[in-house]
């Protein structure tokens, strides 16, 4: 079992429409990145948590550390959101990624 | 603040060639990563520097690869010889602590062909 999942893997949806990505952790960390890879492009910083939530623009992450979980949630999603998103934990000394989750918005 | 520079971008080759990705951190960041990203597959920590010295490099092939950061600054990753199985991104990123939180950034990654 991989130390961060994230769910879902694929997710497609209409322009407008709230997007949620989970991302689960089994080891302790010290902040959760989420990360945004444009096709093509490289890795963009979105976030790092290390506890309750952020917002910027459209974009809202959350994190509750008893849980072990963390929430990337996208409001009025546009095309241009398109992307892969990538949850990474930093763990003792180490980042580790999750797989991340291919967001598809269509017009 | 400049980013983190990397080059090339792209980096065609044929197997058992070899080839080298450079990493220009940003300044004053001490801990550089390099990473190797396969298509559809989350990045894969291939090493960790904390300015010259290797802070985790148990993930890099090291029958082929290897990488340097002289002077705490610049890195080189290299691969010789490349197989097909290595064509990838390669990321690198840089950090700064603040605050007690590792900032991350990262360059563009170089796309790396091995035909």
């Amino acid at each position: 079992k991989n130390e961060v999942e994230q769910s879902p893997q694929n997710l497609t949806a209409q322009e407008g429409e709230f997007i949620t990505i989970n991302c689960s952790y089994s080891v302790g960390i010290s902040a959760l990145h989420w990360l945004q890879q444009h096709p093509g492009g490289g890795i963009v910083s979105l976030f790092m948590l290390s506890s309750g939530k952020k917002k910027h623009g459209r974009l809202i992450a959350t994190i509750n550390i008893q849980e072990k979980h963390s929430s990337l949630h996208i409001t009025a999603s546009h095309p241009r959101d398109s992307a892969v998103y990538i949850c990474a934990v930093i763990g003792t000394d180490k980042l580790i990624f999750g797989t991340g989750t291919r967001l598809q918005v269509f017009p | 603040e400049a980013g983190v520079a990397q080059s090339p971008r792209y980096k065609i080759i044929e197997k058992r060639q070899s080839v080298a990705f450079w990493c220009n951190p940003i300044s004053g960041h001490a801990t550089l990563y390099w990473y190797q990203q396969i298509l559809g597959q989350g990045p894969k920590l291939l090493i960790q520097f904390q300015n010259n010295g290797v802070v985790d490099d148990s993930q890099l092939p090291k029958d082929r690869f290897s990488a340097e950061r002289l002077k705490g600054v610049d890195s080189t990753l290299k691969i010789q010889p490349a197989k097909l199985e290595d064509s990838a991104v390669y990321l690198c990123a840089s950090s700064l602590v603040r605050g007690g939180i590792e900032k991350l950034f990262f360059g563009s990654g170089t796309q790396l062909s091995v035909l």
